[in-house]
């Protein structure tokens, strides 16, 4: 298993486009989590899943962020309508069950033009 | 409201010239303490887990402690590839997502 896996690793968009971002975890880690990392601050936490099940998403996360993990393996994250605030490196993680450290990708860095 | 602070935001040592960075935490009831190496434009690198206090970890030239408020990482003797971000992050209380601080940029210069 090469870690966790994600695609793109860049993406530029027009203000008001649509883009989806995958991330393959890895393979026997069943906890799958989304992080936003802006330039100077730490990871921003997103949303996790337990297998395919959505169990937190963030209050701060808009309506325009969706994520799914379809079969408890791969998952996706779109953002609808982008703003130019959307602008950040969006991180996958994984991790076994309870409370073990987490293993990132290499992140997806978005630019909204 | 759970918390980790982590100082100072930037460092610059002279190679050979040991320091330590450090991580406070505000959480109900510490689940464990994570730290991570970030380089530029690439995600964060595991590096120790921490559990208890008093507990210690040690890679290379890095040590990880951990304290009830307070964790610390030390690196002794470091070279120019140390230079990185470091950030630590702790599980929130009663769910399983992680809070991280906004770490501390550390520049070796040769």
């Amino acid at each position: 298993d090469t870690g966790v896996s994600q695609d793109p690793r860049h993406k530029i968009t027009k203000r008001g486009q649509n883009v989806t971002f995958r991330c393959d975890p890895i393979s026997e880690h069943n906890r799958l989590y989304w992080y936003r990392q802006t330039l100077g601050q730490g990871p921003e936490f997103l949303t996790y899943f337990q297998n395919e099940a959505q169990l937190e998403k963030s209050r701060l996360l808009s309506d325009r962020f969706s994520a799914e993990r379809p079969k408890g393996s791969f998952s996706t994250l779109e953002i609808q309508r982008t703003e130019q605030g959307d602008s950040a490196m969006y991180l996958c993680a994984s991790s076994l069950e309870g409370y073990t450290e987490a293993f990132f990708g290499q992140g997806t860095r978005l630019t909204v033009v | 409201e759970d918390q980790v602070t982590q100082s100072p935001e930037a460092l610059r040592l002279q190679e050979g010239e040991s320091s330590s960075l450090n991580c406070s935490y505000t959480v109900s009831g510490l689940r464990g303490l994570f730290w991570y190496r970030q380089d530029p434009g690439k995600g964060p690198e595991f590096l120790f887990t921490l559990y208890s206090a008093g507990e210690e970890k040690e890679k290379e030239r890095l040590k990880a402690t951990l304290t009830k408020k307070e964790s610390f990482l030390h690196i002794t003797a470091p070279k120019p590839e140390d230079s990185a971000t470091y950030l630590c992050a702790v599980p929130h209380s009663g769910t399983y997502k992680y809070i991280f601080g906004t770490g501390t940029r550390l520049k070796v210069l040769a």
